[in-house]
């Protein structure tokens, strides 16, 4: 019954690869997020999604795109993946709207080789 | 931009002992939260502070918040080994984004 879920936990690629990551929520919430924690545990907001609707969507590279197929749903794919996208990507979700109460993933720790 | 700063980013303290963790922020907010982070493991959401004065406890975990100095606290009473964790405060404004502290990790020496 687990409330955010993820998918993969580990992931490890090669520099130039393409990955996905997969996230679900069970709880309602209208309000989907992809944050990512580098090695210092700094936590930082890439994308955000309200009722499959692009919220926010921060400076990110254009490698990486979301895909919101409903609002329980929310996939975040890496296009020619490099060293430097190695971290903790967390997704997480929250009721009504963007700014409230995040719940969050158990996280998919990506390491690019 | 909204900026969110802890202090301090590590802190090593006995069991039994009392400490205070800061939350500054740059920026009116409408809500801070606190949440916990194990090693390796996902965010735990600890408190909602909604409103200045704000006072929330569960254990040996109080938390409170001053709108008017832009400062929340996360006061650690007598503190057990279990504590130990990396905790975050985020803070949001007009309801965008949360904007996440650095963090501070707490480690608790028997």
């Amino acid at each position: 019954d687990t409330a955010v879920s993820q998918t993969p936990k580990y992931l490890v690629t090669q520099m130039g690869n393409d990955k996905s990551i997969k996230c679900e929520q069970n709880l309602g919430h209208d309000t989907m997020y992809w944050y990512k924690q580098d090695s210092k545990k700094f936590l930082k907001i890439m994308f955000s999604y309200n009722n499959k609707e692009l919220i926010i969507n921060e400076t990110v590279p254009n490698r990486f795109s979301p895909k919101s197929p409903d609002k329980a749903h929310l996939n975040l794919h890496i296009n020619s993946l490099e060293l430097g996208d190695s971290a903790v990507y967390f997704c997480a979700s929250s009721p009504l709207r963007v700014g409230t109460e995040a719940f969050f993933g158990q996280g998919t720790r990506l390491t690019v080789v | 931009e909204l900026k969110v700063e802890q202090n301090p980013l590590f802190l090593s303290m006995q069991e039994g002992k009392n400490y205070t963790i800061y939350c500054n922020y740059s920026t009116t907010s409408d809500r801070l939260y606190w949440y916990r982070q194990d090693p390796g493991k996902s965010l735990e959401s600890l408190f909602v502070l909604l409103s200045n004065g704000a006072v929330k406890q569960e254990g040996r975990l109080m938390a409170s918040l001053d709108t008017t100095a832009r400062l929340s606290t996360l006061h650690i009473t007598a503190a057990v080994h279990d504590l130990s964790a990396t905790y975050f405060c985020a803070v949001s404004q007009d309801l965008e984004k949360l904007t996440f502290g650095t963090g501070t990790r707490l480690t608790i020496i028997p």
